[in-house]
């Protein structure tokens, strides 16, 4: 079936390193890629989207490209900051389709 | 405010007791979800709305129940609540501008429910 996985968490850097958070689906078809943050006590937010193959997100320092051959979008940033720590979630759907399918989720800790 | 709250934040009930969780969004986006977030399963989808008096089962349905008279609003009731329904639930909303849209989904501050 449909489906994301993203590397196991917690995460825990610090300041300025170098971020990289695995995420991989399996799916039928073309999907759209996200990846989407939340932060303590609040819901999650879109980060950045990719929608179709070799498309690459970006945001707030966050950069994450969409690779068919290897069924891919990860998540990097060059230097993370403590205002990055928050759980991040990968996510898929399809072209005129609102059934959005969800990662695990990964909580990162970024300490000064 | 604009935007899209939900209330209660906080739920604590007893097995058995029928809940209720409110939606509410200002953006008259016409599609709506329900998600729960669990440790280790990342975020579920319950059910979702396309419009008023539109809906349809997502992922883990069974146990809830849906509504939407109104497009602003999309109440989610647990009829008989049990302890395996003790989650975070968030409530979403996109624009739905139909054929060729990657709709955004725009989420609430969640609901904390536990059923002791």
């Amino acid at each position: 079936g449909n489906s994301v996985t993203q590397m196991e968490g917690p995460v825990t850097l610090s300041e300025e390193a170098f971020l990289t958070i695995n995420c991989t689906y399996t799916a039928t078809g073309y999907p759209s890629l996200f990846w989407y943050v939340q932060y303590p006590g609040e819901g999650l937010q879109l980060l950045l989207k990719a929608t179709k193959a070799d498309d690459k997100g970006s945001n707030k320092g966050f950069e994450a490209t969409y690779r068919k051959e290897t069924t891919s979008f990860h998540l990097e940033k060059g230097s993370v900051q403590v205002s990055d720590s928050a759980v991040y979630f990968c996510a898929l759907s399809w072209y005129n389709n609102n059934d959005m399918r969800f990662g695990a989720g990964t909580r990162l800790t970024v300490k000064p | 405010d604009a935007g899209i709250t939900q209330s209660p934040r906080y739920k604590i009930t007893e097995t058995g007791r029928q809940v209720t969780l409110m939606c509410h969004q200002t953006w008259s986006h016409s599609y709506m979800f329900w998600y729960r977030q669990d440790l280790g399963h990342g975020l579920r989808l319950i059910y979702y709305s396309a419009a008023a008096d539109i809906t349809d089962k997502g992922e883990v349905p069974d146990g809830y129940v849906v509504s939407r008279s109104k497009t602003e609003n999309f109440p989610l009731t647990l009829e008989s609540a049990t302890r395996s329904q003790t989650s975070v639930y968030f409530c979403a909303s996109a624009r739905g501008e139909g054929a060729g849209s990657y709709n955004e989904q725009f989420f609430g501050p969640g609901t904390r429910l536990t059923v002791l």
